[in-house]
């Protein structure tokens, strides 16, 4: 059981660049999300979605767009990266979103902006 | 809107000694508590949760929190931590839903030989 699965483990851009973050999960969850992890912040929210073809966003979704045209993925798309998006992003899941279901986490895509 | 502070960022502790990491709250409304753990490399995993009911709550890895309501506290002990339990631990706090699970700004344990 694969669990939540993110690709790349690493990536390197220019300012400017676009790219897509991967992010599938196996469990048949209906909760997905996408997180940033900075020195000293914590986690901060960034996109989540409640089901296929519903998202909304996060506490810094700025810079960043999501879809989620499946139960099982939901990319994160930087259209044009900048410095201040170098950092650690994680997708995590739930079967609904609710407090009692914990978030399943992938290890993580670390983002270098030059 | 809610907040979570984790006192420490860094506690370095002897093997076989005893830990305890803070972590303290607010909100306007009833909570929901986590704590969630990240080994390097990693992405977090949850160490144990309270949702209601008692207040002290056992977690994996023989950790254990205590939800304190009046000093609005959800701290975490272990009587004796190994090597392996050298991670960053967040705290984090949930008013309703996942999308409203708010994180700490974690504390790396350091367990030393």
């Amino acid at each position: 059981n694969a669990g939540v699965t993110q690709t790349p483990k690493f990536q390197v851009l220019k300012t400017g660049q676009s790219m897509t973050l991967q992010c599938a999960q196996d469990m048949n969850h209906e909760y997905m999300s996408w997180y940033r992890q900075d020195p000293g912040m914590g986690l901060r929210l960034i996109h989540y979605s409640v089901g296929a073809g519903i998202t909304d966003q996060g506490e810094v979704p700025n810079g960043y767009n999501v879809s989620r045209s499946t139960t099982e993925d939901f990319p994160l798309r930087l259209l044009s990266a900048a410095p201040s998006q170098t950092s650690v992003y994680f997708c995590a899941s739930s079967p609904t979103g609710g407090d009692n279901s914990p978030l399943h986490f992938g290890n993580g895509t670390r983002l270098t902006v030059t | 809107a809610q907040s979570v502070t984790q006192l420490d960022s860094q506690v370095p502790v002897f093997e076989e000694a005893p830990v305890e990491l803070r972590c303290n709250y607010s909100s306007s409304v009833s909570v929901y508590l986590f704590w969630y753990v990240q080994y390097p490399n990693q992405g977090l995993q949850l160490l144990l949760k309270y949702l209601s009911g008692s207040t002290l709550v056992k977690g994996i890895n023989g950790f254990e929190a205590e939800f304190n309501k009046s000093q609005t506290s959800f701290h975490l002990r272990k009587p004796s931590v190994h090597i392996s339990d050298t991670a960053e631990y967040f705290c984090a706090v949930s008013a309703g839903s996942a999308r409203q699970l708010t994180f700490g700004s974690g504390t790396q344990l350091t367990v030393l030989p």
